[in-house]
């Protein structure tokens, strides 16, 4: 079955660094999503990317934060001056124009 | 996006039906009942949508009462790897942004 795949699984960074993280939805996929979970916390939405643009995104998704889908088979996601509070899992997920979104593992972000 | 309440917390035998209910009295005649569950630290899950009919899929079924009011997600034959936060949503659409609350912490015991 095919599915979302998210690289690394664990990344560590210090505080302002930038970090890229990388996502592969599924193939056939045009809808792409970001949410984050701090530690304890609710799931929360960052953006959701169509045809090369964001579409939605939320107060979280500040200009520290850009999405990009360099080629046609990886989505990412870039925080460009990391912060203690960017700490968290990250989940990327997709789907097609009809059915339900499919979520990534995610990568847990840990700065220091 | 309207409201949910669900219990925080629920157990249920290993083998039993889960039966995990979902209040959302504010719900509009456009909006769907979605329910997504979350395995320790992995990415949510879709488990099944409905709009007012009853749904049954090969993960679970949904009960939505006639009111559209509440609903209760039925695992027919819990086993421990059910064991997962379950969230109760309500949105427009498989189009709109997934708006989690904290869920039911459900546990199976063996």
């Amino acid at each position: 079955e095919p599915e979302v795949t998210q690289t690394p699984s664990h990344q560590v960074t210090q505080m302002g660094q930038e970090v890229i993280l990388r996502c592969v939805p599924i193939s056939n996929h045009l809808y792409f999503y970001w949410y984050r979970q701090i530690l304890g916390q609710k799931v929360e939405f960052l953006v959701s990317f169509y045809n090369n643009e964001i579409s939605e995104k939320s107060e979280i998704f500040d200009d520290q934060f850009s999405v990009e889908r360099p080629d046609g088979s990886n989505f990412t996601l870039k925080i460009r001056s990391t912060k203690l509070e960017d700490s968290a899992m990250y989940f990327c997920a997709s789907r097609t124009g009809s059915n339900e979104q499919y979520f990534g593992p995610g990568t847990r972000l840990t700065v220091t | 996006d309207a409201k949910t309440t669900q219990p925080p917390s629920m157990d249920c035998a290993e083998g039993r039906a889960a039966n995990l209910p979902c209040n959302h009295s504010t719900i509009s005649g456009n909006e769907y009942v979605y329910w997504y569950r979350q395995i320790h630290s992995q990415g949510p899950q879709y488990i099944i949508h409905g709009l007012k009919n009853n749904e049954t899929n090969e993960m679970a079924s949904l009960i939505i009462t006639e009111d559209r009011k509440s609903s209760t997600l039925i695992l027919p034959h819990a086993t421990l790897r059910d064991t997962a936060v379950y969230y109760c949503i309500v949105r427009a659409s498989s189009a709109s942004k997934i708006i989690f609350g904290s869920g039911t912490r459900l546990s199976i015991r063996p």
